[in-house]
């Protein structure tokens, strides 16, 4: 069955700061698609990035980047030179391209930068 | 529309009354998702709607919880005979065709049971 694991429940880190999330996955398909989502104060979960398990090239969006390893079965996602508005709940998800399955969540990281 | 739209945004019932939340998904979108996120927890799945396929209702917590989505578009998530343990945000979220694209959330209806 497949699973999400992010084991940090919460980081505080000072603004300016380099913040790593971790994530780590479970599912016996060999093609599945892992996807990051945020979710600010306000409650609305805002999308950040959906990857492909073929796909293992790492990723840069502005402040943020993602690093995708199959090997140890990882996709943690690091925020450069953290601000405050980065303060939330961060979400690591999957679903297997098999069948109809739906797309698992793991319980979330509580980020809070702190000014 | 241009987003998932639930409604109400807030409801407050007493314990043991029925209620109903309504999902209206992105227009298209062939896939739609039932959340519970009780306070400061993960998102715990519910239901989970595919085109026209059997929904996976694997994550439903007991009998009193059920969900239907009629001509694939609008979904209303029923829980019957509410208790205290039901109070969470129910959010809904749709994708455009299944597993494999990004899922687009409602803002959830907060329950409070009392």
């Amino acid at each position: 069955a497949q699973k999400v694991t992010q084991a940090q429940t919460e980081i505080s880190v000072v603004e300016k700061e380099d913040v790593t999330l971790d994530c780590v996955y479970e599912t016996r398909d060999t093609t599945y698609y892992l996807f990051w989502y945020k979710q600010p104060p306000s409650g609305e979960l805002v999308f950040l990035i959906r990857r492909n398990s073929f796909d293992e090239q790492n990723e840069i969006s502005g402040r943020y980047s993602w690093n995708f390893q199959k090997s140890t079965s990882s996709f943690n996602f690091t925020i450069t030179a953290s601000q405050v508005v980065d303060s939330a709940v961060y979400f690591c998800a999957l679903s297997e391209a098999r069948g109809n399955t739906p797309l698992v969540f793991g319980k979330g990281t509580r980020l809070s930068v702190i000014a | 529309g241009a987003g998932v739209s639930q409604s109400p945004s807030n409801k407050v019932t007493e314990k043991g009354k029925d209620v109903e939340l309504r999902c209206d998904p992105i227009s298209g979108h062939t896939a739609l998702y039932w959340y519970r996120q009780r306070l400061g927890q993960g998102l715990e799945f519910l239901i989970y709607f595919q085109g026209n396929s059997a929904p996976d209702k694997s994550g439903l917590p007991s009998d009193r919880f059920s969900a239907e989505r009629t001509g694939g578009s609008v979904s209303t998530l029923t829980i019957q005979r509410t208790q205290q343990e039901d109070s969470a945000v129910y959010l809904c979220a749709s994708s455009l065709d299944g597993l494999n694209t990004e899922a687009f959330f409602g803002q959830g209806t907060r329950l409070t049971v009392v």
